[in-house]
């Protein structure tokens, strides 16, 4: 069975240009989470979609990211623009929903710079 | 959601037992204790949990006394792979479909051959 898969590895960006994150969650898989370590910092949540819709979004910085589900499938993370306080590690997870305990599997992430 | 202290790092040898304890006073009744790690240039991964006494698995073992308000992660003779980072997390370990981990900053553990 495959894993999370993150698109791209690594992305370098000068300010104020877009950049898109993509995540593939694991086949099935309702829940799917976003999260980034900026540099020196812990791990922080920053959505949660249940199928295609925001189930949390309350650790989204600001307006300039925008996270879609289009089809309960993948999902994307745009930045627009981009701020240097953005450069960091995006990463994202994966869970069922299910009775019991609902492990999130995470992707191998993002890692995002902005010159 | 309850806050966790542990060592920000740990070194040992390869063959050694490690033990990592994790401190959280402020646990909640309904709140489970759940490790997960982080090898570097990847995303975190489950590895165990718990929410009292023992609980052993293939990769590690989770002691959790009667208070709860701590737990120790145990790696059996660890070898150079088992260098990561090990995150201890308190909360509902889950079972709500709507749980966002909450990270500390985690324990490095450095394994020396």
């Amino acid at each position: 069975e495959a894993g999370v898969t993150q698109f791209p590895s690594h992305s370098v960006i000068e300010k104020g240009q877009t950049v898109t994150l993509r995540c593939d969650p694991i086949s099935g898989h309702d829940n799917l989470y976003w999260y980034r370590r900026v540099m020196g910092k812990e791990i922080k949540f920053l959505l949660h979609f249940v199928k295609e819709s925001k189930q949390d979004e309350s650790g989204m910085p600001n307006n300039r990211f925008l996270a879609e589900r289009t089809g309960g499938t993948y999902s994307t993370l745009k930045v627009q623009p981009a701020e240097l306080e953005d450069s960091g590690v995006y990463f994202c997870a994966s869970s069922q929903n299910r009775g019991g305990y609902n492990e999130q599997f995470f992707g191998p992430g993002t890692r995002l710079t902005v010159l | 959601l309850a806050k966790t202290t542990q060592p920000i790092s740990m070194d040992s040898y390869e063959g050694q037992e490690v033990n990592i304890t994790c401190s959280h006073n402020n646990i909640a009744t309904n709140d489970y204790i759940t490790w997960y790690q982080q090898f570097p240039s990847q995303g975190p991964r489950f590895i165990i949990q718990g929410y009292k006494t023992k609980v052993t698995n293939e990769v590690a073992s989770l002691f959790i006394p009667a208070d709860r308000k701590s737990s120790t992660l145990s790696l059996p003779r660890v070898s150079l792979s088992d260098t990561a980072v090990y995150y201890c997390l308190v909360g509902d370990g889950g079972y709500s479909s709507a749980s966002k981990i909450i990270f500390g900053s985690g324990t490095r553990l450095s394994i020396r051959p």
